[in-house]
């Protein structure tokens, strides 16, 4: 599965849009890209995942480039709540495969 | 989503002892589910793949004889830490796949003492 790179850190106003970036420049054709959630002492949480065409859903917004390079979650109006380490992940969607995590960014909601 | 139940979410055990978790699939069948497991701080570590049916795939460096696992139905993974000791204190995540997703239990905390 291919790697990914994101910043460890990054802080947000509450109410405001949190983008969060990742780098995936050696992902291959079949591979999404995911994007998980992890509150602290919790399982991860799915937010989104998309191959090409940007995506959105009751919790967040995925925007991928074009090159698939790189991608950008956004959570239009971050709360307290949102406070948590957010995966970016690219793997294969077929057959038994597993799902490799990085090290994440915190992100940390700011009231 | 679908629903990945996780159990024991906490237990404490005495050096040397053994411990099952176990991981159902509620709604969805599960032909292979992944363990994983977490230091504090760290990231999700994939220990092994279980098969429904057949024997669990170990990622490197993990022991087989010590973390035995059991996929004995379309909807149950166990997980058991055989003899326990304090290194193997951690943070136990199981998943199951449901066509392209992941979907994760809530994690077991083990503290041997």
């Amino acid at each position: 599965d291919a790697k990914t790179t994101q910043p460890t850190s990054m802080d947000c106003a509450e109410g405001r849009a949190a983008n969060l970036p990742c780098n995936h420049s050696t992902i291959s054709g079949n591979e999404y890209v995911y994007w998980y959630r992890q509150i602290h002492s919790q399982g991860p949480q799915y937010i989104i995942h998309g191959l090409k065409n940007n995506e959105t859903n009751e919790m967040a917004s995925l925007i991928i480039t074009e090159d698939r390079k790189s991608s950008t979650l956004i959570l239009p109006h971050a709360t307290l709540r949102d406070t948590a380490v957010y995966y970016c992940i690219v793997g294969s969607s077929t057959g038994a495969n597993n799902l490799f995590f990085g090290t994440g960014t915190r992100l940390t909601v700011i009231p | 989503g679908a629903v990945v139940s996780q159990h024991p979410s906490r237990v404490i055990c005495k050096s040397g002892t053994s411990v099952k978790i176990e991981c159902r699939s509620l709604d969805f069948q599960a032909t292979t589910m992944f363990w994983y497991r977490q230091f504090p701080k760290q990231s999700l570590m994939l220990m092994a793949t279980s098969n429904e049916g057949s024997k669990a795939t170990y990622e490197q460096g993990v022991e087989k004889d010590k973390f035995l696992i059991n996929h004995a139905s379309l909807t149950l993974s166990t997980l058991t830490v055989t003899s326990a000791h304090p290194e193997d204190s951690s943070f136990y995540i199981c998943s199951g796949r449901v066509l392209e997703k992941l979907f994760f239990g809530s994690g077991t905390q083990l503290s041997v003492l």
